[in-house]
């Protein structure tokens, strides 16, 4: 089957620095998303790796590594406004997306 | 970036009624809407993919006849819940696609559906 894990909750400090991890195991790949979702809101984009590497854009940055199914996103300078969800998803042989069930972040003053 | 409307962002009905959503894509034409369903506190459940014109493609558990989706132009797509349940209570959300493939989906702001 399909899956993608990642941490259910996490806790981080104001101005801290935080890694999210998601590991996944997919039939194909076509490129792995990050979205980030308060509560009661819709998710908003935030990256996509579809090659190997470290991709950043601003305080948020992303890494992939197809290889070791595996993807991480790292949130430097955390605001108390970074506190949400964070949604991996992971694109299959047939393009359609396959949901992680999200890692709450929680970033305390 | 390319905006995705919803229609209502909420609503509350009595059981047994109808309730219609719609998903508009503002600026841009989307090929794929899909629509989506999120319990509290659970991840996205993707209940069906639409392509304009064609027949929407349902997720397994997903019925059909219950939630009727009608992509009849490449910037609207409509969720019809049918004789809705209070366990159809949900926040619903539709994304739309440049195209089905490596793209991102763009997502709209949800619909909170309730049913007394």
């Amino acid at each position: 089957g399909q899956n993608i894990d990642q941490p259910t909750e996490m806790t981080a400090t104001e101005g801290a620095i935080v890694q999210i991890n998601c590991t996944y195991q997919t039939s194909g790949f076509n490129g792995l998303f990050w979205y980030q979702q308060h509560a009661g809101e819709a998710p908003t984009f935030l990256s996509y790796n579809v090659l190997d590497g470290l991709e950043e854009k601003g305080r948020f940055s992303s890494f992939l590594s197809r290889s070791k199914g595996y993807s991480y996103l790292l949130l430097k300078e955390l605001q108390m406004k970074d506190s949400a969800s964070y949604l991996c998803a992971v694109k299959d042989s047939n393009y359609q997306l396959i949901w992680g069930a999200g890692t709450k972040l929680i970033i305390k003053p | 970036g390319a905006v995705v409307s919803q229609h209502p962002s909420w609503v509350i009905c009595k059981s047994g009624t109808s309730v219609k959503i719609e998903c508009r894509s503002l600026d841009f034409q989307a090929t794929t809407m899909f629509w989506y369903r999120q319990f509290p506190k659970q991840s996205l459940m993707l209940m069906a993919t639409s392509n304009e014109g064609s027949k929407a493609t349902y997720e397994q558990g997903v019925e059909k006849d219950k939630f009727l989706i009608n992509h009849a132009s490449l910037t609207l797509s409509t969720l019809t819940v049918t004789s809705a349940h209070p366990e159809d209570s949900s926040f619903y959300i539709c994304s739309a696609s440049l195209t089905g493939g490596s793209y991102e989906q763009y997502f709209g702001p949800g619909t909170r559906l309730t049913v007394t």
